[in-house]
């Protein structure tokens, strides 16, 4: 069975920098568009970026281009959302998703837990 | 520019039937869009695909009550026979040109 399985919530500072990490297991984890999606509290899903962790190939949504960058690594089957400089308004639950597909853009089929992110002073 | 437009809010009574629907904008009206299920305090879950031809493809395990259909650029998710466990809010997703784009979310109440 696909899994993604994502890292604890985490409790940081304003400014402080912050990598999330996001473990697929049970398939070819290089073969599959991986996407971070933001969800703040009470709000709707927002596309954040998509990986190809095959040749690394990121597509960011220009509302997050710049504030984040995403990475994988394929020896560990594992993709990160990460920031330098994190704000309040960064606090929200970030979900990672793969394509159902392989080697596909396409519709996010599977998704991890979630990982909750609080920035506070 | 790819937008998916989604009404914030619908309800229906317990036993009856739903559809909601998915507007792509326009010029995009040969798009497939997914549709998502996110239950209360629950992550999102894959419900199905729905291609322009109103054609669709479940997720494993996804009841029968659950179906798809197209019209133009409208997309639609109805659900049969609503179950209070069918209460969430419902997101459509579509993607293309390296983009990915999901719709504001439809919170559905079974009355």
């Amino acid at each position: 069975e696909v899994q993604l399985v994502q890292s604890g919530a985490e409790v940081k500072e304003p400014g402080e920098s912050l990598k999330i990490s996001c473990k697929g297991s049970e398939y070819s984890f290089a073969s599959y568009w991986i996407g971070w999606v933001r969800q703040m509290p009470g709000k709707g899903l927002e596309w954040m970026g998509t990986i190809y962790p095959g040749d690394s190939d990121t597509r960011y949504s220009p509302s997050f281009q710049g504030h984040i960058s995403i990475s994988a690594d394929k020896s560990i089957s594992t993709a990160y959302l990460q920031w330098s400089s994190l704000k309040a308004s960064d606090s929200a639950i970030y979900y990672c998703a793969r394509a159902e597909h392989m080697t596909t853009m396409e519709y996010f089929y599977h998704w991890g837990q979630g990982t909750l992110v609080t920035v506070s002073s | 520019q790819l937008v998916l437009t989604q009404s914030p809010s619908a309800s229906a009574s317990l036993g009856a039937s739903v559809k909601l629907t998915c507007t792509l904008s326009s010029g995009h009206s040969s798009y497939a869009i997914a549709w998502l299920q996110q239950q209360p305090e629950k992550g999102p879950r894959y419900l199905m695909k729905v291609n322009s031809d109103g054609s669709h493809r479940k997720g494993d395990g996804i009841p029968d009550r659950f179906s798809g259909s197209s019209s133009g650029t409208e997309r639609f998710l109805i659900i049969s026979s609503l179950q209070s466990e069918d209460e969430a809010d419902y997101y459509c997703q579509t993607w293309g040109s390296g983009t990915w784009v999901f719709g504001g979310g439809t919170k559905l109440t079974v009355l």
